[in-house]
């Protein structure tokens, strides 16, 4: 399974609204997750189950989607939201998509 | 709280073969699925494979043929190793847990512990 992130790079100014998309290449149910990434760190889970936030993570963020197209939301960011967003499924083995890089305009 | 920490060598000579170990503290690797990914430099992240705490595992089909991945549970332990390395495989190495979605609702929960990451860099 293939997934699609657009756009591949968001130029936003804080307290803007952030829309990022991962698209599959076949459905994979709900088996989809969210992650940030900033220089020199690991990811970290913001969104399991394609909608729930996880454990900490600010109510600004949040999921939509299933089957085939998913979306990430950032309703009003924050400068420490600048960073590379990863979706990942798992519904057949495990794939990530490209990223898409939130940068200050 | 659980933590992961990925250990090896850093330096890897071409046609080699990498050996990493992940150390799992606060919880039981008699539970879950534990995974590796990697991510070259500048680039984005790829899943490498997972060892079940059943015994099974299960790699990505392009690297397949190179990885073996192995647990040790009186150590609390998972470990890597990818074979006949090359430049290609010079990347941030990091462990990481999932689990199966729930049985009942299928909720599922991600890769929810990961550790920060080893550099491995394969140079002759």
């Amino acid at each position: 399974i293939v997934l699609t992130q657009s756009p591949a790079t968001l130029s936003l100014s804080p307290g803007e609204r952030a829309t990022l998309s991962c698209r599959a290449s076949q459905s994979v149910s709900r088996y989809l997750a969210w992650y940030q990434q900033k220089p020199g760190q690991a990811p970290r889970l913001l969104i399991n189950d394609a909608s729930n936030r996880a454990t900490g993570i600010p109510a600004r963020f949040s999921g939509s989607g299933s089957g085939t197209d998913f979306t990430l939301t950032i309703s009003s960011l924050e400068p420490e939201d600048f960073a590379v967003y990863y979706c990942l499924q798992r519904s057949t083995w495990y794939t990530f998509g490209q990223g898409t890089r939130l940068e200050i305009k | 709280q659980v933590h992961l920490q990925e250990s090896g060598p850093g330096l890897v000579k071409p046609s080699e073969t990498l050996s990493l170990t992940c150390t799992v503290s606060n919880d039981s690797i008699s539970d879950y699925y534990w995974n590796w990914i990697r991510q070259p430099p500048g680039e984005g992240l790829e899943w490498i494979g997972y060892i079940h705490y059943s015994g099974n595992t299960n790699y990505n089909p392009s690297l397949q043929s190179r990885v073996t991945i192995s647990a040790d549970t009186s150590k609390n332990q998972f470990s890597l190793k990818l074979r006949s390395v090359t430049a290609a495989d010079t990347a941030v190495y990091y462990c990481a847990r999932d689990r199966d979605p729930d049985a009942w609702t299928g909720y599922y929960y991600g890769m929810d512990v990961w550790g920060q990451g080893t550099t491995v860099t394969v140079s002759s």
